[in-house]
């Protein structure tokens, strides 16, 4: 039982470069979440989904996309990286009632 | 708007002694309330929780004390380890099928030797 795992764990890019981030669980659980994190400002949800195929809004979702194609994953793509996307990004996924649990995050540094 | 307000950005406390961190929320549909403990290089663990409908939680050193009147939650971690030192988020949720998470900014806990 790995939880959540998150690929790439780095990643540098250009600006206006496009790129996937991977997030996997393996509990069966069917929301999942996209944060990020950046200094002095905490979490903040990008996008998530309650479902396989659903996806929804978060707090700061522009410049991002997200699918749910499987159960198991939850893809958060970059079209067109900006500076202003520099950040650490962590996936989360939980049963509902139960508390979430985080993937290790993603270093993304857009030059 | 800030929802969720950790009103300390650090904390600094000698080993064994009791560290007691703070957080504010505004949302009255707050009804679940989290504390997640992040070491450097690693995602947030779950760390506590409790229900609006308790006002206390307690699980081994770390305590969650809820006081809905004054829309106030704390964490009381006695005695304090070494450990310990890392950023404790605070998150609260509102009742709801979408189980979204509100967080604070963090406090970063020192606890020295």
């Amino acid at each position: 039982n790995a939880g959540v795992t998150q690929t790439p764990k780095f990643r540098v890019l250009k600006t206006g470069q496009s790129m996937t981030l991977l997030c996997a669980q393996d509990m069966n659980h069917e929301y999942m979440y996209w944060y990020r994190q950046d200094p002095g400002m905490g979490l903040r949800l990008i996008h998530y989904s309650v479902g396989e195929g659903t996806t929804a809004k978060g707090e700061v979702p522009d410049g991002y996309n997200v699918s749910r194609l499987k159960k198991q994953n939850f893809l958060l793509g970059l079209e067109s990286a900006a500076p202003s996307q520099t950040s650490v990004y962590f996936c989360a996924s939980t049963l509902g009632l139960t508390p979430q649990y985080f993937g290790p995050g993603t270093r993304l540094t857009v030059t | 708007d800030q929802q969720v307000k950790q009103n300390s950005p650090s904390l600094s406390v000698q080993e064994g002694r009791i560290s007691i961190l703070n957080c504010d929320y505004t949302n009255s549909m707050f009804d679940y309330f989290l504390w997640y403990k992040k070491y450097p290089a690693e995602g947030p663990t779950f760390l506590i929780s409790i229900s609006s409908i308790k006002d206390k939680n307690e699980d081994g050193r770390f305590t969650v004390f809820l006081n809905k009147s004054a829309k106030h939650l704390s964490l009381h971690i006695v005695p304090s380890q070494p450990g310990d030192s890392a950023v404790y988020f605070c998150a609260a949720r509102p009742g709801g099928s979408n189980y979204k998470l509100t967080f604070g900014k963090g406090t970063l806990l020192t606890v020295n030797p």
